[in-house]
């Protein structure tokens, strides 16, 4: 099956600094990647979709000035948050699909923490 | 707006039993997907089983499979001879022009 990679898998930073996290498909063309947040024992929550070449779309209540998301080819987006808070401390997960409408492959995610 | 709806937070059956996951959505889209993914310990999302809407036949997957009643809007999946390695959070999805997830249920399977 398609194979979505993430790196870092774990990554602690100071708060105030930036921190960026890739989303590979290793073995597949991506046309649209997406970005979810996930807390404890909640469901993934989306926060923006990205096509290739084209900005991203931000969900409802996330700063895209905060979350910064580059989809630069077919096989790599990456997303940067900025000016990091502890607030910001979460489980951050990817996906990938290709054009057709059918399941997204996901990454095994990127646990994000915020001293 | 597509919802998805899983009205059960947490769920138990006992090894080699049988367990059903109920899952209701809305849309008015006529051409969509329907999902259910697994959340183990190790977070990574993993497909269980996919149901194309315009298929009429239930899909299954070993010891998984779905009823899927579209008038209805409901997606369930059934689990027969739970195993251990079934306790996981699972995720009910709708993958339209949109992707969007349920709540999640909680399995535990007792030994």
């Amino acid at each position: 099956g398609a194979v979505v990679s993430q790196h870092p898998s774990w990554v602690i930073c100071k708060s105030g600094t930036s921190v960026k996290i890739e989303c590979r498909s290793l073995d597949f063309q991506a046309t649209t990647m997406f970005w979810y947040r996930q807390f404890p024992k909640q469901s993934l929550m989306l926060m923006a979709t990205s096509n290739e070449g084209s900005k991203a779309t931000y969900e409802q209540g996330v700063e895209k000035d905060k979350f910064l998301i580059n989809h630069a080819s077919l096989t790599l987006s990456t997303l940067t948050v900025t000016s990091a808070h502890p607030e910001d401390s979460s489980f951050y997960i990817c996906s990938a699909r290709t054009s057709k409408r059918d399941e997204q492959f996901f990454g095994p995610g990127t646990r994000l923490t915020v001293l | 707006a597509q919802t998805v709806t899983q009205s059960q937070p947490e769920m138990s059956v006992q090894e080699a039993e049988t367990v059903t996951l109920s899952c209701t959505y809305d849309t008015s889209e006529s051409d969509y997907y329907l999902f259910w993914y697994k959340q183990p310990p190790s977070r990574q999302m993993i497909l269980v089983i996919r149901q194309e809407a315009y298929k009429q036949q239930n899909a299954t997957e070993n010891r998984f499979s779905v009823n899927f009643q579209k008038a209805a809007k409901s997606f369930s999946l059934k689990i027969s001879d739970s195993q251990l390695g079934d306790a996981a959070m699972y995720f009910c999805a709708y993958g339209g022009n949109q992707f969007y997830f349920g709540t999640g249920t909680s399995l535990t399977v007792i030994p």
